[in-house]
């Protein structure tokens, strides 16, 4: 079965720095996708980064991008510069032949 | 723009209720998804469908059913609402032919009483 893990549940830097959110998957799939999503406190999920797993290449969406590590089934967004709006609960997510499966969250403040 | 609408944003039931969560969809997306999120837990995968009458568990299925008879609607049943359903429901649909695109409703609150 599909599991994706995130380990850290809070995290808290200040506006301008980097931070790095972690995100670890289980999976006997070859191919599939890998996603990260942030959720406002309006509740509505908007899409970050996507990566497709027959892409060596890591995604890179402006200040987002990604560290994907196939062989270590790691997955962990990088946000640069982070800006106050950042603020929000983070989702990473797998998707494989038919699972949709998405881990615990990482609730990320961005201090002024 | 791709829609998915969650008919019922709030919901206040009584413990042994029958609720119907439903969520509809304006495009031709196979694959529809119910999750519920709770603190700490994220989303859970409750049940999943990849086409009309095709049904399947999810991680956390007890408790629940649902139904397909049309594509473009997906509902979500608890059979006899309890204390421990309470929580927010999302409802989710995916067009992998569209780069793989994920789509959400905007979630319906359920408190069980």
């Amino acid at each position: 079965a599909q599991t994706v893990t995130q380990s850290q549940p809070e995290m808290s830097v200040q506006e301008a720095e980097t931070v790095t959110l972690s995100c670890t998957y289980d999976t006997s799939e070859n191919n599939y996708y890998l996603f990260w999503y942030k959720q406002p406190p309006s509740r509505q999920m908007i899409l970050v980064i996507r990566q497709e797993a027959y892409k060596q290449q890591n995604a890179t969406e402006n200040r987002f991008s990604v560290n994907f590590q196939k062989a270590a089934k790691s997955f962990s967004l990088k946000i640069s510069d982070s800006q106050l709006g950042d603020t929000a609960m983070y989702f990473c997510a797998f998707k494989g032949a038919q699972k949709l499966v998405f881990g615990q969250g990482t609730r990320l403040t961005i201090n002024p | 723009d791709v829609k998915v609408t969650q008919s019922s944003r709030y919901l206040v039931k009584r413990t042994g209720e029958k609720v119907f969560l439903e969520c509809v969809q304006d495009m031709d997306h196979e694959n529809m998804f119910w999750y519920r999120q709770d603190p700490g837990l994220g989303l859970r995968l409750i049940y999943f469908s990849y086409d009309v009458k095709m049904k399947e568990k999810g991680d956390i299925p007890e408790g629940y059913s649902v139904s397909r008879e049309k594509k473009e609607r997906f509902s979500l049943i608890l059979e006899s609402a309890s204390t421990n359903q309470t929580s927010m429901y999302l409802c989710a649909t995916h067009d992998s032919s569209r780069g793989n695109t994920i789509y959400f409703g905007e979630g319906s609150w359920l408190t069980v009483v």
